[in-house]
């Protein structure tokens, strides 16, 4: 199975602030990677796919980037809305298989 | 629009078999494929397994001696069964649409407590 190990675990901004949260793979995921925002008590929600595509309706303040085993989501000007748990995805071989997320608070 | 809608029972005792079903509107089982994904309380996602959209199925090795996932195209329903449950299967039960292995749209989850 691949391995995705996501840092933080946890992490405390201030509002308008950037952050960065990090996924490495265990082998190479040739950017097969989703990024999803889960609020508290709801269902995960998709972010970006392909590692750097945004999906339709997220706001640009998100981008994806990265290649091979190490990708990142950035998200510009931190909003109280953003406050939730983050997790990756790869899809590049079975199982599918999620980081263990990173939980995001305001500061 | 899209949705997915869990059903099913919210207590199972240990050792039972799970049965839940996924109704999905606003897209064809036909053109579309259905994982379910679950969550145990506080922790992280486990992909479980997929019905693709030709009638397939794969599922996570850690899980496929337990687990099977059908449809009926006719209702728009996916159906997940797994039995000899334990403790650790409590869970919330999502089911998604997979869109290229990734998800795009998720239910709102059924939780599952696993007690006697």
């Amino acid at each position: 199975d691949i391995r995705m190990t996501q840092s933080p675990a946890s992490l405390s901004a201030s509002l308008g602030e950037t952050v960065n949260i990090e996924c490495l793979a265990s082998e190479d995921i040739y950017s097969d990677l989703a990024w999803y925002q889960q609020k508290p008590g709801k269902s995960p929600q998709l972010l970006i796919y392909n590692a750097n595509s945004l999906q339709n309706g997220v706001p640009s303040r998100f981008s994806g980037s990265g290649s091979g085993t190490q990708y990142s989501l950035k998200i510009n000007s931190l909003q109280s809305e953003d406050v939730a748990t983050y997790f990756c995805q790869q899809y590049n071989n079975y199982p599918l298989t999620f980081g263990s997320g990173t939980k995001l608070e305001i500061k | 629009q899209v949705q997915l809608k869990e059903s099913g029972p919210g207590l199972v005792q240990p050792s039972q078999t799970l049965s839940l079903t996924c109704t999905v509107s606003g897209f064809s089982l036909t053109s579309n494929s259905v994982s379910w994904v679950r969550q145990p309380p506080g922790k992280g996602l486990e992909w479980m397994g997929a019905i693709w959209s030709g009638g397939s199925t794969d599922y996570n090795s850690a899980l496929k001696s337990r687990l099977s996932i059908s449809r009926d195209t006719s209702k728009s329903q996916v159906f997940l069964k797994m039995n000899s449950l334990q403790t650790e299967d409590t869970a919330i039960y999502f089911c998604t649409r997979a869109l290229q292995y990734y998800f795009d749209y998720w239910g709102q989850g059924v939780m599952v407590t696993v007690s006697s």
